[in-house]
């Protein structure tokens, strides 16, 4: 089976630019969550969508919007990179929301911001 | 709101030492714990969890149990290995309709041979 799919695996992209980050979850699986991992740091929640609904929003500024598709996979915009942008953002998915689920994460896509 | 402290890193261990990554939680609620390992270059895979109190948590040699008394959730290993070398991260999910992990910094552990 596959895992969760991100795409593409790295970006370099220039301040002002926007991106596109994209997520595959594992079949059947209908919940996808996004997070941003700045170098040695912990992950930090950016979106959970469920269903193709936002379920759940971190604080980060609007230039970061999402979406889910009828098929469960997601995608991450960023507009207006700034270089604090530059990170590994991990998907991670789960077959529904709650504690009892566990998330099963991707290897994440790494931006870098010039 | 949530939060987690883990032991700053970095930890460096001779092969067949034994380990401690300490891990402290603040929550509302009965939150579960995670510890989540990342290899070099990787994602995130989940190590091991507990959903309630006193529950014990373990996979692949490492344990840690969930102290409601001490909101602790230490990871503990009997003897590293090699291949245990990766960065270690202590999460915890809230319980309502708060679903999203919320993750300590990470500690890396190197073993050397």
């Amino acid at each position: 089976d596959a895992g969760v799919t991100q795409s593409p695996t790295h970006l370099i992209k220039t301040r002002g630019q926007h991106v596109t980050l994209r997520c595959s979850p594992i079949s059947g699986h209908k919940s996808v969550s996004w997070y941003q991992q700045v170098l040695g740091q912990g992950p930090q929640f950016i979106f959970q969508y469920y269903e193709k609904e936002e379920r759940g929003r971190g604080n980060f500024p609007d230039r970061f919007s999402a979406r889910q598709f009828p098929n469960y996979s997601s995608e991450l915009n960023v507009n207006a990179l700034l270089l604090g942008d530059s990170a590994l953002y991990l998907c991670a998915s789960s077959l529904a929301i709650g504690e009892l689920y566990g998330y099963t994460f991707g290897s994440g896509t790494r931006l870098t911001v010039v | 709101g949530n939060s987690v402290t883990q032991m700053e890193g970095p930890v460096t261990l001779s092969e067949e030492a034994f380990l401690t990554i300490n891990c402290t939680y603040t929550a509302t609620g009965y939150p579960s714990l995670f510890w989540y390992v990342q290899y070099p270059g990787e994602g995130l895979q989940l190590l091991l969890k507990a959903t309630k109190a006193d529950d014990k948590g373990s996979n692949k040699g490492f344990e840690a149990t969930y102290r409601k008394e001490t909101t602790s959730f230490h990871l503990e290993k009997g003897s590293v290995q090699v291949s245990d070398s990766a960065v270690y991260f202590c999460a915890l999910s809230g319980g309502g309709s708060n679903y999203k992990l919320t993750f300590g910094k990470g500690t890396l552990l190197t073993v050397n041979p």
